[in-house]
């Protein structure tokens, strides 16, 4: 029962570099939502993706910060030029289309701005 | 005031005992609750899910939803030194067609033998 797979796990990043997360739903879920965890802090909401669409990005930053769910292959969240401040924990879940039920997680990427 | 609050603790018990974990809000519209457990370095697992108010139980886990009271608790009977971890509640509304899990900065549980 394969579940909602992140990678890489983690991932270093020199300031200034890219940082591309991949998140591949489980079996038959459509709706994709990504969140930061930071030390001590609880998950915050990102962006949230059906296929092929943005359906709210309002918790993402402005800048540097974007992602995509295609109509094949995995969501990604990229990250450009990073700083520092966006090493955090990165955590993608889903849940099935059209339903307001539970969304299911990943185990996460953790990324490292050196 | 955050949408919703959840006192991180952290929260020490003994073995055995009877944990009373809680979460309030803000947003009247919140209708699904969902609870998570999250150990360390690890991603949050759904524990439980309910729709509205009421309780839900399974196994040593009881779920309460007092939407009057805007009140969700998690109750763990017989606590084990593998349920210490992270709890974290989760709350969705539906107005609007927004299905995004607000979710509270958890709670620190240590259950020590």
């Amino acid at each position: 029962n394969a579940g909602v797979m992140q990678n890489p796990r983690h991932l270093v990043r020199r300031r200034g570099q890219e940082a591309r997360l991949r998140c591949s739903p489980m079996k038959g879920h459509s709706h994709v939502y990504w969140y930061r965890q930071l030390p001590e802090e609880g998950l915050k909401f990102m962006v949230y993706l059906q296929k092929e669409n943005i359906i709210d990005e309002s918790g993402m930053p402005k800048e540097r910060f974007s992602a995509e769910f295609p109509k094949e292959g995995p969501s990604i969240l990229r990250i450009q030029q990073v700083v520092r401040g966006d090493s955090a924990a990165y955590f993608c879940a889903s849940s099935t289309q059209g339903s307001n039920t539970e969304a299911f997680f990943g185990q996460g990427t953790r990324l490292t701005v050196v | 005031q955050k949408e919703v609050e959840q006192d991180p603790g952290p929260l020490s018990v003994p073995e055995g005992a009877i944990v009373s974990l809680n979460c309030t809000y803000s947003n009247s519209a919140f209708q699904y609750f969902m609870w998570y457990r999250q150990y360390s370095r690890k991603g949050p697992e759904l524990l439980m899910y309910t729709y509205s108010s009421g309780n839900k139980e399974d196994g040593r886990f009881t779920a309460q939803v007092d939407k009057s009271s805007k009140y969700i608790s998690l109750f763990i009977r017989d606590s084990q030194p593998s349920d210490s971890a992270t709890y974290l509640c989760a709350m969705t509304d539906a107005s609007g067609g927004s299905y995004i899990p607000t979710f509270g900065r958890g709670t620190s549980l240590i259950v020590h033998p």
